[in-house]
């Protein structure tokens, strides 16, 4: 059974700060890997999709790699932005398809 | 493109009355997922559906859920009976048919159970 892990909880860091974000996953039989943001009392934003044969994906001031044989994904952000404050969730699909099991996130606080 | 369309955003149910929750997908999309998110708790899948097909209910609670994607018109959670327990936000996601596309996530629904 697929389980997915971030570390740390929870985050805060001041502006300006480069973060680094974990995710692990326990089962490395992998279709693809999704960050999402969540604002507090909203839905989900996709920041990034990764494919099991890619690297990594950049998007803007965000990075994010895998690992798949470790069972390992990171979320870099880079210069920090008091704008950036949410909760980051890491999600992975398994090898048949359908559903994204999801880590319980990682709460950043960004201060100005 | 509208995205994901949930509603309602928010729901009032006093306790052994039904929830109706509907999520029309991405234009485009023809799967719909439903995942529920309790208070201080992570996003739990609930069940996968394609149109008229029930493909994976492995996380749906064994009585009182239940769902369904019609050949028309939006995918629809419907809970019989809540007890405060349900009181959740419940979201709704679709993706197009590769599995190679990422999902698209709604609003959300926000469940409250008096």
């Amino acid at each position: 059974k697929q389980e997915v892990t971030q570390i740390p909880a929870a985050l805060s860091v001041p502006e300006g700060e480069n973060l680094v974000l974990n995710c692990s996953f326990t089962d490395s039989a992998i279709y693809n890997l999704q960050w999402f943001r969540q604002d507090p009392g909203k839905g989900l934003t996709s920041l990034l999709l990764i494919q099991s044969s890619q690297r990594e994906q950049t998007s803007g001031r965000l990075n994010a790699s895998l690992d798949k044989s470790s069972g390992r994904s990171t979320l870099y952000i880079a210069a920090s932005q008091p704008g950036d404050s949410a909760t980051y969730l890491c999600a992975v699909r398994g090898n048949q398809g359908g559903k994204l099991i999801f880590g319980q996130g990682t709460e950043l606080s960004v201060k100005p | 493109n509208a995205g994901v369309m949930q509603n309602p955003r928010h729901l009032v149910r006093r306790r052994g009355q039904e929830a109706r929750l509907r999520c029309s997908p991405m234009k485009g999309h023809s799967h719909v997922y439903w995942y529920r998110q309790l208070p201080e708790e992570g996003l739990k899948f609930m069940v996968y559906l394609q149109k008229e097909n029930i493909i994976d209910e492995s996380g749906m609670p064994k009585e009182r859920f239940s769902a369904e994607f019609p050949k028309e018109g939006p995918s629809i959670l419907r809970i019989q009976q809540v007890v405060r327990g349900d009181s959740a936000a419940y979201f709704c996601a679709s993706s197009r048919d590769s599995f190679a596309y990422g999902y698209t996530f709604g609003s959300g629904t926000r469940l409250t159970v008096v």
